[in-house]
């Protein structure tokens, strides 16, 4: 069974900084993995998708690594800045039938703040 | 404008009562899936469906229903069999183009229903 970690739970930073988060997963044996953010009370926002033959995804400030044989992800923000505050989720898909359907198993989250 | 649509944004419930959440896209995704969101934990699936008139059972489905009649709906019942509703729910759709195992693509996700029941 798939399962999925990211630490800190919550995290505040000073505006400017570059920062990391971490997703850790416990079944190698990915396809891909999605990086998401939620703003409060909102629905998910794709960020990055990475697959699993990818080391490296980039969108903008947003950086996502990908190590499957260590188990995990981490996205990096450079610069960041107070509109970067959100909760930011990773997800990975796994085989839920032998009809190859995917069940998503998400992380609990890391709250990011960044201070003016 | 492509996305996907969720009402009400909130929505209140009685005890006893039936309640149906909408999601509606217009991304033209074969695939589409109603989470559910409580705080401290991840988002867990409640149901899913490939295509038009078939779904699937996902890990919490107890005391929910959905159907699947048209591609771009894909409505949500709270039943009163479902003991503990109060919660964020979120729909999300993605596309089998064929170059993933189906159901292997990035998902995308509506601006949730945040339920409460009385």
């Amino acid at each position: 069974k798939q399962e999925v970690t990211q630490i800190p739970a919550a995290l505040s930073v000073p505006e400017g900084e570059n920062l990391v988060l971490n997703c850790s997963f416990t079944d190698s044996a990915i396809y891909n993995l999605q990086w998401f953010r939620q703003d409060p009370g909102k629905g998910l926002t794709s960020l990055l998708l990475i697959q699993s033959s990818q080391r490296e995804q980039t969108s903008g400030r947003l950086n996502a690594s990908l190590d499957k044989s260590s188990g995990r992800s981490t996205l990096y923000i450079a610069a960041s800045q107070p509109g970067d505050s959100a909760t930011y989720l990773c997800a990975v898909p796994s085989y839920l039938n032998s009809g190859g359907y995917q069940k998503v198993t998400f992380g609990t989250g890391t709250k990011l703040q960044v201070i003016p | 404008d492509g996305g996907i649509t969720q009402s009400p944004k909130y929505l209140f419930r009685k005890e006893g009562q039936n309640v149906t959440l909408s999601c509606e896209q217009n991304l033209n995704h074969d695939a589409m899936y109603w989470y559910r969101q409580d705080p401290g934990q991840g988002l867990r699936l409640i149901y899913y469906s490939q295509i038009v008139n078939d779904f699937q059972k996902g890990d919490i489905a107890e005391g929910y229903s959905v159907s699947r009649e048209k591609k771009e709906s894909f409505p949500l019942t709270v039943t009163s069999a479902q003991k503990n509703p109060t919660a964020f729910y979120l729909c999300a759709s993605s596309i089998d183009s064929g170059l993933a195992p189906p159901g292997f693509n990035e998902q995308f996700f509506g601006p949730g229903t945040r339920l409460t029941v009385l």
